[in-house]
C-alpha cells in the first residue's frame, strides 16, 4: 500500500471549516484513501473513502486532486467533539486486502 | 447499532503469565483484526481472521496467537507475557465487500505487563 504523509497537528477554531491535507504522490490506480479519527480513550472511527471523485457524507466531505496525489478532509464546521487524531490511509481494494496501515496520523486540536 | 465489544477495558498481568483479550462482534462480519497501538508508532495489525477457523499473520505476530471459533469471537493470546506487550489492545471487525468496506473498532484494551 502507498505511504501517506500528514501534518502531526493542527489547529482549528471552533465553528470554522477544519482542512486536513494528505500526501499520497505514490497512490496507484486501484488504490482508495480512508479517512479515520479516534478520539482520546477510544477506537478509531471510520469517516470517509473515495478513488478519485470527491464524497461527501453527513460528517465530512473528501476532495482528492486530480492527479489523485493529496487528498484534503474537510470538517464543515468544527466543534469540540472533533478534536481527535485523523489518520488518511490508502488501500488496494478487492478481497485479500482488507487490512488498513495506519500511520501516525494529524492531531487536531478544536479551540473555543 | 453495531457493536464491537473488548472483554476488559484496562488489564494488568505479570511477566510470564498466559492472557486472554476477547473481542465480540454482533453485525455478522467476516473479517476480525487485532491491533496493538503504542505512542509514535501508530496502530501496527498483528492478526486477522477472513473466517472461522482462518486466520492470517499482521505485521507485528511474534508473541502472539488467535483464535477464532465462532465467527462473532476473536480471542487474541500471549502464551508469555512481556513487559514489551504492554500497549493499548484494538479489535476492528468489517464485511468482506472487496470494495470500500469501512472497520468497526471496539474501545479497546489497556494492558500493563509488569
Amino acid at each position: 500500500d502507498a505511504k501517506t504523509t500528514q501534518p502531526p497537528s493542527m489547529d482549528c477554531a471552533e465553528g470554522r471549516a477544519a482542512n486536513l491535507p494528505c500526501n499520497h504522490s505514490t497512490i496507484s490506480g486501484n488504490e482508495y484513501v480512508y479517512w479515520y479519527r479516534q478520539i482520546h480513550s477510544q477506537g478509531p472511527q471510520y469517516i470517509i473513502h473515495g478513488l478519485k471523485n470527491n464524497e461527501t457524507n453527513e460528517m465530512a466531505s473528501l476532495i482528492i486532486t486530480e492527479d489523485r496525489k493529496s487528498s484534503t478532509l474537510i470538517l464543515p464546521h468544527a466543534t469540540l467533539r472533533d478534536t481527535a487524531v485523523y489518520y488518511c490511509i490508502v488501500r488496494v481494494a478487492g478481497f485479500g486486502n482488507e487490512k488498513l496501515t495506519f500511520g501516525t496520523g494529524t492531531r487536531l486540536t478544536i479551540i473555543p | 447499532d453495531v457493536k464491537v465489544t473488548q472483554s476488559s477495558r484496562y488489564l494488568v498481568k505479570r511477566t510470564g503469565e498466559k492472557v486472554f483479550l476477547e473481542c465480540v462482534q454482533d453485525m455478522d462480519h467476516e473479517n476480525m483484526f487485532w491491533y496493538r497501538q503504542d505512542p509514535g508508532l501508530g496502530l501496527r495489525l498483528i492478526y486477522f481472521s477472513y473466517d472461522v477457523k482462518m486466520k492470517e499473520k499482521g505485521d507485528i505476530p511474534e508473541g502472539y496467537s488467535v483464535s477464532r471459533e465462532k465467527k462473532e469471537r476473536f480471542s487474541l493470546i500471549l502464551e508469555s507475557a512481556s513487559t514489551n506487550q504492554t500497549s493499548m489492545y484494538l479489535c476492528a471487525s468489517s464485511l468482506i465487500q472487496g470494495y470500500g468496506f469501512e472497520q468497526f473498532f471496539g474501545p479497546g484494551t489497556r494492558l500493563t505487563v509488569l
